[in-house]
């Protein structure tokens, strides 16, 4: 079945050591996005990647990278993770983004990143 | 204003009722827009994706968008146990600068 995977699933990391999240589609699509999601709140893009092409959200920190090797991976670093990094960090992919009937967003299992 | 807003909720509504959740959105120029359910502790899945004015069925669930009044909705029918989750509303641009805004969704309760 085609799909996004996303590993690990559960992340522990110290305060201030890097950590990387990894993301993987089968589905062949074009955009892949990365959110942050904290309990009871909406997700939040933080950045996208529409094929090779990288768009930051303007208020995305500093503290947060992303790479796309190829079309079928993307990874999250975080430099320096504090104790407000803690959440479910979503990968998500799409066929397109500038067609309305081509951008359905289709969710990986997301990350829980614990900080200590 | 936020974005996208939804009524956090929680709605309880009976198995078997219809449950009615709403969102509205700031930006005039949005094209499309998603309802997501998800369940506690797990990532959003899509339900519906609506472009244009009016209603669309899909099983249970009918997505209805006003762009005038931007507003959109999502009605379940014959709500079941299995229902409960907090909906997200998302919704998108994609002329002008693309953008995604999700809403922070409704917490539905199913009561058997």
């Amino acid at each position: 079945d085609a799909m996004v995977i996303q590993n690990p699933r559960y992340q522990v990391t110290q305060f201030g050591k890097p950590v990387t999240l990894s993301c993987s589609q089968t589905l062949n699509h074009n955009v892949m996005y990365w959110y942050q999601q904290k309990s009871s709140q909406a997700p939040k893009l933080l950045f996208h990647y529409y094929d090779k092409d990288f768009n930051n959200e303007a208020d995305t920190p500093d503290n947060f990278q992303s790479r796309r090797p190829n079309t079928s991976f993307c990874f999250l670093d975080i430099r320096s993770p504090g104790l407000g990094d803690a959440a479910m960090y979503l990968c998500a992919t799409s066929r397109d983004k500038r067609l309305a009937e081509y951008n359905e967003q289709f969710f990986g299992p997301g990350t829980r990143l614990t900080v200590l | 204003q936020k974005e996208v807003e939804q009524n956090s909720g929680p709605l309880s509504v009976p198995e078997g009722a219809i449950a009615s959740l709403n969102c509205t959105y700031s930006d005039r120029v949005s094209q499309s827009f998603f309802w997501y359910r998800q369940y506690s502790g797990k990532s959003p899945e899509l339900i519906m994706s609506i472009y244009s004015n009016g209603d669309k069925e899909d099983g249970r669930f009918t997505a209805q968008l006003n762009k005038a009044s931007q507003y959109v909705s999502l009605l379940i029918r014959d709500s079941q146990p299995s229902d409960s989750a907090t909906y997200l509303c998302a919704v998108n641009r994609e002329t002008g600068g693309f953008k995604t805004i999700f809403g922070a969704g409704t917490r539905l309760f199913v009561k058997a």
